[in-house]
């Protein structure tokens, strides 16, 4: 049972750049959150996306921006990058049902580096 | 608004008992606790709903007091699999979006 894939695992990026980063959830999840995670700090939720809609956003500027496809997989596209978004960027799965009958199910992670 | 978490960080030998908590300004739907090991994803270990239920996880167990928002992280006997950093994420609906507190990073030594 393939859990939640990330892609890719470590990127390097200007500033300025723009970047799209890649999740697959794990198999028979329909809802994907994002998270961004600066180092020695705990998640901090960007948005979740459910029937290939933004359900709920958190404090991101519009930068930030998101797409589901049809089978789930998600990517999450940052603009006019900052040296500020430097950090891991974690997807996680789960069932729209909600939190009760399915927890998070995390990837491991993009390491994004601004410079 | 964050959960605060305490401590900041614990160190133990194996064997040993410890207590992380977790609390909100806020009205709660549920609280999660994820451990995280340096590099890698987080791993989701119980979720406690409203109602103040306690539950376990082997020698991992957890309370949630609903009326002071607060929740519990109870690991006894640890072991040296225990390292690592502990996560409480708190829920104020059943939507699943999360909001983490800033973490407790425990180190079980032999």
């Amino acid at each position: 049972d393939a859990g939640v894939t990330q892609s890719p695992t470590h990127l390097i990026k200007t500033r300025g750049q723009q970047v799209t980063l890649r999740c697959s959830p794990k198999s028979g999840h329909d809802t994907v959150s994002w998270y961004q995670q600066a180092l020695g700090q705990g998640p901090q939720f960007i948005f979740q996306y459910y029937e290939e809609e933004e359900r709920q956003r958190g404090n991101f500027p519009d930068r930030f921006s998101g797409h589901q496809f049809p089978n789930y997989s998600s990517e999450l596209n940052v603009n006019a990058l900052l040296l500020g978004d430097s950090a891991l960027y974690l997807c996680a799965s789960s069932l729209a049902s909600g939190s009760a009958n399915s927890p998070l199910h995390f990837g491991n992670g993009t390491r994004l580096t601004v410079t | 608004q964050q959960p605060v978490q305490s401590p900041q960080a614990v160190i133990l030998r194996e064997g040993e008992d410890a207590v992380i908590n977790c609390s909100s300004s806020k009205a709660l739907y549920s609280v999660h606790w994820y451990r995280q090991k340096h590099g890698e994803a987080p791993i989701f270990l119980m979720i406690l709903l409203k109602g103040g239920e306690q539950k376990g996880h082997d020698k991992i167990s957890a309370s949630f007091n609903e009326k002071k928002q607060q929740s519990s992280l109870y690991l006894t006997a640890s072991q040296l699999s225990y390292s690592g950093t502990y996560f409480c994420g708190t829920e104020r609906g059943n939507t699943g979006k999360l909001i983490f507190g800033q973490g407790t990073t425990l180190q079980v030594k032999p």
